[in-house]
Protein backbone atom coordinates (compact mmCIF):
# COMPACT_ATOMS: atom_id res chain seq x y z
CA UNK A 1 0.00 0.00 0.00
CA UNK A 2 1.15 3.25 -1.11
CA UNK A 3 2.75 5.73 2.44
CA UNK A 4 2.55 9.04 2.89
CA UNK A 5 4.87 10.32 5.54
CA UNK A 6 3.72 13.78 7.14
CA UNK A 7 5.75 15.72 9.22
CA UNK A 8 6.14 17.23 12.32
CA UNK A 9 3.88 14.93 14.11
CA UNK A 10 3.15 16.97 16.14
CA UNK A 11 3.40 20.95 16.12
CA UNK A 12 2.85 23.46 19.51
CA UNK A 13 2.60 27.21 17.89
CA UNK A 14 1.35 30.84 19.90
CA UNK A 15 -1.27 32.20 18.28
CA UNK A 16 -0.64 34.54 15.71
CA UNK A 17 2.13 32.52 14.29
CA UNK A 18 2.95 31.04 11.05
CA UNK A 19 3.31 26.89 10.94
CA UNK A 20 4.10 25.17 7.74
CA UNK A 21 2.93 21.48 7.62
CA UNK A 22 4.57 18.79 4.91
CA UNK A 23 2.94 15.67 3.22
CA UNK A 24 5.45 13.18 1.44
CA UNK A 25 3.98 10.92 -0.76
CA UNK A 26 6.36 7.79 -1.54
CA UNK A 27 5.82 8.01 -5.68
CA UNK A 28 4.44 10.46 -8.01
CA UNK A 29 0.85 11.46 -8.22
CA UNK A 30 -1.03 13.90 -9.22
CA UNK A 31 -4.26 14.35 -6.73
CA UNK A 32 -3.50 15.66 -3.04
CA UNK A 33 -5.99 16.62 -0.25
CA UNK A 34 -5.62 17.91 2.83
CA UNK A 35 -8.12 17.33 5.45
CA UNK A 36 -8.69 18.53 9.10
CA UNK A 37 -10.37 17.02 12.41
CA UNK A 38 -10.99 19.29 14.76
CA UNK A 39 -10.81 17.07 18.40
CA UNK A 40 -14.18 15.43 18.67
CA UNK A 41 -15.63 16.77 14.83
CA UNK A 42 -15.82 15.10 11.46
CA UNK A 43 -13.23 14.77 9.34
CA UNK A 44 -13.27 18.25 6.99
CA UNK A 45 -12.08 18.80 3.07
CA UNK A 46 -10.06 21.05 3.17
CA UNK A 47 -8.27 21.68 -0.45
CA UNK A 48 -7.85 19.47 -3.61
CA UNK A 49 -4.75 20.26 -5.48
CA UNK A 50 -4.85 18.78 -8.95
CA UNK A 51 -1.16 19.18 -11.35
CA UNK A 52 -0.26 22.11 -9.18
CA UNK A 53 -2.57 24.03 -8.90
CA UNK A 54 -5.87 24.30 -6.64
CA UNK A 55 -9.28 22.14 -7.73
CA UNK A 56 -11.44 22.58 -5.25
CA UNK A 57 -11.50 24.15 -1.96
CA UNK A 58 -14.08 24.45 0.91
CA UNK A 59 -15.31 27.30 3.18
CA UNK A 60 -12.90 26.87 6.00
CA UNK A 61 -9.81 27.06 3.70
CA UNK A 62 -9.98 31.34 3.66
CA UNK A 63 -6.88 33.52 2.78
CA UNK A 64 -5.11 32.37 6.03
CA UNK A 65 -4.37 28.89 4.26
CA UNK A 66 -1.71 28.13 1.25
CA UNK A 67 -0.74 25.06 -0.29
CA UNK A 68 2.03 24.40 -2.51
CA UNK A 69 4.20 21.89 -3.64
CA UNK A 70 7.69 23.24 -4.25
CA UNK A 71 9.78 20.32 -5.17
CA UNK A 72 8.18 18.54 -7.17
CA UNK A 73 7.41 16.07 -4.38
CA UNK A 74 6.52 17.98 -0.82
CA UNK A 75 3.43 18.80 -0.41
CA UNK A 76 2.61 21.65 2.42
CA UNK A 77 0.10 23.32 3.67
CA UNK A 78 0.65 26.88 5.00
CA UNK A 79 -1.38 28.62 7.83
CA UNK A 80 -0.25 32.32 8.03
CA UNK A 81 -1.17 33.19 10.81
CA UNK A 82 -2.92 30.42 13.11
CA UNK A 83 -6.17 30.92 15.21
CA UNK A 84 -7.11 28.74 18.23
CA UNK A 85 -9.83 27.32 16.18
CA UNK A 86 -7.00 26.08 13.82
CA UNK A 87 -6.21 23.39 16.36
CA UNK A 88 -7.33 19.89 14.70
CA UNK A 89 -5.11 16.97 13.16
CA UNK A 90 -4.42 18.00 9.57
CA UNK A 91 -3.99 14.77 7.22
CA UNK A 92 -3.24 14.98 3.66
CA UNK A 93 -3.79 12.11 1.07
CA UNK A 94 -3.56 11.29 -2.64
CA UNK A 95 -5.31 9.98 -4.80
CA UNK A 96 -3.87 6.44 -6.73
CA UNK A 97 -6.18 4.30 -8.96
CA UNK A 98 -9.54 5.71 -7.14
CA UNK A 99 -8.63 5.05 -3.88
CA UNK A 100 -7.38 7.83 -1.23
CA UNK A 101 -4.42 7.08 0.85
CA UNK A 102 -4.23 9.20 3.86
CA UNK A 103 -0.83 10.64 6.08
CA UNK A 104 -0.76 9.46 9.96
CA UNK A 105 -1.46 13.06 10.32
CA UNK A 106 -0.45 16.59 12.48
CA UNK A 107 -1.90 17.46 15.48
CA UNK A 108 -1.71 21.25 15.61
CA UNK A 109 -1.99 23.19 19.08
CA UNK A 110 -2.83 26.25 18.64
CA UNK A 111 -1.88 27.95 22.69
CA UNK B 1 -26.15 22.18 5.25
CA UNK B 2 -25.45 18.70 6.18
CA UNK B 3 -24.51 16.83 2.95
CA UNK B 4 -23.92 13.37 4.23
CA UNK B 5 -24.98 12.23 7.12
CA UNK B 6 -24.47 8.83 9.42
CA UNK B 7 -27.47 9.04 11.53
CA UNK B 8 -26.20 6.46 13.95
CA UNK B 9 -23.57 7.11 16.25
CA UNK B 10 -22.40 4.29 17.63
CA UNK B 11 -23.78 0.62 17.00
CA UNK B 12 -22.45 -2.71 18.84
CA UNK B 13 -22.71 -6.21 16.79
CA UNK B 14 -21.34 -10.01 18.34
CA UNK B 15 -18.39 -11.10 16.92
CA UNK B 16 -19.24 -13.14 13.55
CA UNK B 17 -22.41 -11.30 13.00
CA UNK B 18 -22.82 -9.14 10.48
CA UNK B 19 -22.27 -4.90 10.55
CA UNK B 20 -24.72 -2.96 8.58
CA UNK B 21 -23.42 0.71 8.42
CA UNK B 22 -25.53 3.30 6.83
CA UNK B 23 -24.98 6.39 4.78
CA UNK B 24 -27.42 9.21 3.56
CA UNK B 25 -26.59 12.09 1.40
CA UNK B 26 -28.63 14.96 -0.13
CA UNK B 27 -26.69 16.11 -3.04
CA UNK B 28 -27.22 14.45 -6.50
CA UNK B 29 -23.81 16.16 -7.59
CA UNK B 30 -22.27 13.54 -5.79
CA UNK B 31 -20.57 10.33 -8.08
CA UNK B 32 -18.32 8.98 -6.11
CA UNK B 33 -18.46 7.29 -2.44
CA UNK B 34 -15.85 5.74 -0.18
CA UNK B 35 -16.00 4.02 3.02
CA UNK B 36 -13.02 4.84 5.68
CA UNK B 37 -12.10 3.00 8.83
CA UNK B 38 -10.33 5.39 11.23
CA UNK B 39 -8.27 4.22 14.82
CA UNK B 40 -7.94 7.24 17.18
CA UNK B 41 -4.55 9.14 16.74
CA UNK B 42 -4.29 7.82 13.32
CA UNK B 43 -5.24 8.48 9.41
CA UNK B 44 -8.38 6.77 7.95
CA UNK B 45 -7.41 4.39 6.02
CA UNK B 46 -9.67 3.40 2.99
CA UNK B 47 -12.04 0.42 3.02
CA UNK B 48 -13.71 0.10 -0.46
CA UNK B 49 -15.46 2.78 -3.32
CA UNK B 50 -18.20 2.83 -5.19
CA UNK B 51 -18.85 4.85 -8.16
CA UNK B 52 -22.23 5.79 -9.21
CA UNK B 53 -22.95 3.57 -12.06
CA UNK B 54 -22.75 0.22 -9.79
CA UNK B 55 -25.38 -0.31 -7.17
CA UNK B 56 -22.81 -3.19 -5.22
CA UNK B 57 -19.63 -3.71 -4.81
CA UNK B 58 -18.10 -6.21 -3.05
CA UNK B 59 -14.01 -6.89 -1.49
CA UNK B 60 -13.99 -9.37 0.81
CA UNK B 61 -15.93 -9.56 4.26
CA UNK B 62 -16.51 -5.78 3.34
CA UNK B 63 -19.69 -5.12 0.35
CA UNK B 64 -20.82 -1.68 -0.07
CA UNK B 65 -24.21 -1.16 -1.42
CA UNK B 66 -25.81 2.03 -3.53
CA UNK B 67 -29.52 3.03 -3.62
CA UNK B 68 -29.43 6.12 -5.83
CA UNK B 69 -32.95 6.76 -6.01
CA UNK B 70 -32.77 6.87 -2.08
CA UNK B 71 -29.45 8.62 -2.27
CA UNK B 72 -28.16 5.82 0.37
CA UNK B 73 -25.26 3.84 0.96
CA UNK B 74 -24.80 1.28 3.43
CA UNK B 75 -21.71 -0.95 3.89
CA UNK B 76 -21.65 -4.61 5.33
CA UNK B 77 -19.13 -6.15 7.07
CA UNK B 78 -19.89 -10.36 7.49
CA UNK B 79 -18.66 -12.03 9.31
CA UNK B 80 -17.49 -8.92 11.98
CA UNK B 81 -13.91 -9.16 13.90
CA UNK B 82 -13.09 -7.81 16.88
CA UNK B 83 -10.74 -5.45 14.69
CA UNK B 84 -13.29 -3.66 12.80
CA UNK B 85 -13.86 -2.16 15.82
CA UNK B 86 -13.29 1.64 15.02
CA UNK B 87 -14.89 4.40 13.37
CA UNK B 88 -16.26 4.47 10.19
CA UNK B 89 -16.81 7.07 7.91
CA UNK B 90 -18.22 7.47 4.86
CA UNK B 91 -17.90 9.89 2.12
CA UNK B 92 -18.97 11.27 -0.95
CA UNK B 93 -16.83 13.13 -3.77
CA UNK B 94 -18.61 15.60 -6.72
CA UNK B 95 -16.47 15.24 -10.23
CA UNK B 96 -14.60 18.61 -8.95
CA UNK B 97 -12.57 16.55 -6.08
CA UNK B 98 -14.44 18.28 -3.21
CA UNK B 99 -15.31 15.31 -0.37
CA UNK B 100 -17.95 15.44 2.12
CA UNK B 101 -17.58 12.76 5.23
CA UNK B 102 -20.56 11.76 7.44
CA UNK B 103 -19.51 12.23 11.13
CA UNK B 104 -18.83 8.83 11.36
CA UNK B 105 -20.25 5.65 13.34
CA UNK B 106 -18.45 4.06 16.16
CA UNK B 107 -18.51 0.22 15.53
CA UNK B 108 -17.66 -2.27 18.62
CA UNK B 109 -17.57 -5.74 17.96
CA UNK B 110 -17.56 -7.73 20.91
CA UNK B 111 -15.65 -11.06 21.60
Amino acid sequence: EPEVTQTPSHQVTQMGQEVILRCVPISNHLYFYWYRQILGQKVEFLVSFYNNEISEKSEIFDDQFSVERPDGSNFTLKIRSTKLEDSAMYFCAFKSKEKLFFGSGTQLSVL
Amino acid sequence: DQQVKQNSPSLSVQEGRISILNCDYTNSMFDYFLWYKKYPAEGPTFLISISSIKDKNEDGRFTVFLNKSAKHLSLHIVPSQPGDSAVYFCAAYDNAGKSTFGDGTTLTVKP
